[in-house]
């Protein structure tokens, strides 16, 4: 079946710093979304990537849909505190359709 | 716009109890989804619905949880009996329709302890 695999489980990142996470799946996904769940809270939805190759910013925010639709990124520069959190993304392919399988997420610590 | 309400926020029961969850999604969407968080890991799906019929419920322990939504609104999660892997929080989430871009809406989610 269906997985979608993050790598890393988890950032440590200094304020001020970039750092990317990445989202792979073992199946041809026909959209990926993206969630952030800060601690405590619920996933909130950031973004959703449908076209081969999409690239897509939120302010210090950017999202990529690989050119096979098999992986995405989320890149993020000059960290904040307030990016703190975890950051799942949610694939869906077209004989699942509205079924979005979440990776285990990747968890940001941000030091000041 | 109301989000999506669950309650009850939190829950404590003894293994082999049952329990029961409430969700009412936001107004108008037409999907439902019932989410299994485990700590440290995604939400896993547990069942899905278009309205009030079950679109997905592959990933549903069906000898123990069970979930209806009568009238394609309100929405409940069963447990019965309870057992002490079931300790996790159980998300509901609603959207607009099972289609192409349509962003899930998540409750605050109601955390289960099973001692």
């Amino acid at each position: 079946g269906q997985q979608v695999m993050q790598i890393p489980q988890y950032q440590h990142v200094q304020e001020g710093e970039d750092f990317t996470t990445y989202c792979n799946s073992s199946t041809t996904l026909s959209n990926i979304q993206w969630y952030k769940q800060r601690p405590g809270g619920h996933p909130v939805f950031l973004i959703q990537l449908v076209k081969s190759g999409e690239v897509k910013k939120q302010k210090r925010l950017t999202f990529q849909f690989g050119e096979a639709k098999k992986n995405s990124s989320l890149h993020i520069t000059a960290t904040q505190t307030t990016d703190v959190g975890t950051y799942f993304c949610a694939g869906t392919t077209t004989d699942s359709w509205g079924k979005f399988q979440f990776g285990a997420g990747t968890q940001v610590v941000v030091t000041p | 716009e109301a989000g999506v309400a669950q309650s009850p926020r939190y829950k404590i029961i003894e293994k082999r109890q049952s329990v029961a969850f409430w969700c009412n999604p936001i107004s108008g969407h037409a999907t439902l989804y019932w989410y299994q968080q485990i700590l440290g890991q995604g939400p896993k799906l547990l069942i899905q619905f278009q309205n009030n019929g079950v679109v997905d419920d592959s990933q549903l322990p069906k000898d123990r949880f069970s979930a209806e939504r009568l009238k394609g609104v309100d929405s409940t999660l069963k447990i019965q009996p309870a057992k002490l892997e079931d300790s996790a929080v159980y998300l509901c989430a609603s959207s607009l329709s099972r289609g192409l871009g349509t962003e899930a809406f998540f409750g605050q989610g109601t955390r289960l302890t099973v001692v």
